[in-house]
């Protein structure tokens, strides 16, 4: 399809696993987001990519969270040892450019559960 | 720092009412303003934006904003809504600073339409 695309839909997973959190963007969108969405506190903002790197890390919430882009297309966000407050839908974007005037275009989200 | 609030968590219409989701921002500059709605199970999507120009700003599925800047306002408005505009509503703000490029959300509006 030609929009954002999220894999997998949903994780399950056991405090003190890793979890890796994929996401493809629309083809040619150079800037990509990463977003936590909490129940009843909105959207939480990672870290964002323009093309592979990541000026801006400055909104995750630990080191156990990390997050890589390659060849200027698919990021995964990395979470180690994963705490049940890492429990959240996890939204990615892209936009044609980084300037905040420019839409965003969202994912489905991942559903992570920690048990 | 930018910030966006949405002092409302729940609103309840009925189909055909009209309705207004509150949004205020506190930014120094001009900023740049969004809506998104999230719909079950879905991505966020794009209502409107509003960059510079007519403080009054048409979307998408019948929903427009007022820009009023003495007031630091963005309020999205409907006619009259139909059950399938319930959903979860982000309002955002974006600015264009070097340090501050990236857009900040809302903790959202849930709206819910009786029948």
């Amino acid at each position: 399809g030609a929009g954002v695309s999220q894999s997998p839909s949903n994780k399950v997973t056991e405090k003190g696993k890793d979890v890796e959190l994929r996401c493809d963007p629309i083809s040619g969108h150079t800037a990509l987001y990463w977003y936590r969405q909490s129940l009843g506190q909105g959207l939480e903002f990672l870290i964002y990519f323009q093309g592979n790197s990541a000026p801006d890390k400055s909104g995750l919430p630990s080191d156990r969270f990390s997050a890589e882009r390659t060849g200027g297309s698919v990021s995964t966000l990395t979470i180690q040892r994963t705490q049940q407050e890492d429990s959240a839908v996890y939204l990615c974007a892209s936009s044609p450019g980084l300037a905040v005037g420019y839409e965003q275009f969202f994912g489905p989200g991942t559903r992570l559960t920690v048990l | 720092a930018q910030s966006v609030t949405q002092p409302d968590i729940h609103i309840t219409v009925s189909e055909g009412a009209s309705l207004e989701l509150r949004c205020n921002y506190s930014y120094g500059a001009t900023p740049y303003l969004f809506w998104y709605v999230q719909s079950p199970g879905q991505g966020l999507q794009l209502l409107l934006k509003y960059f510079s120009g007519d403080t009054l700003v048409q979307g998408i599925k019948g929903f427009e904003a007022e820009f009023k800047r003495s007031q630091s306002s963005f309020n999205l408005r409907k006619p009259s809504v139909h059950w399938s505009d319930a959903a979860e509503y982000f309002c955002a703000v974006g600015a264009v600073m070097n340090r501050d490029d990236k857009i900040i959300f809302g903790k959202g509006t849930r709206l819910h339409i009786l029948p």
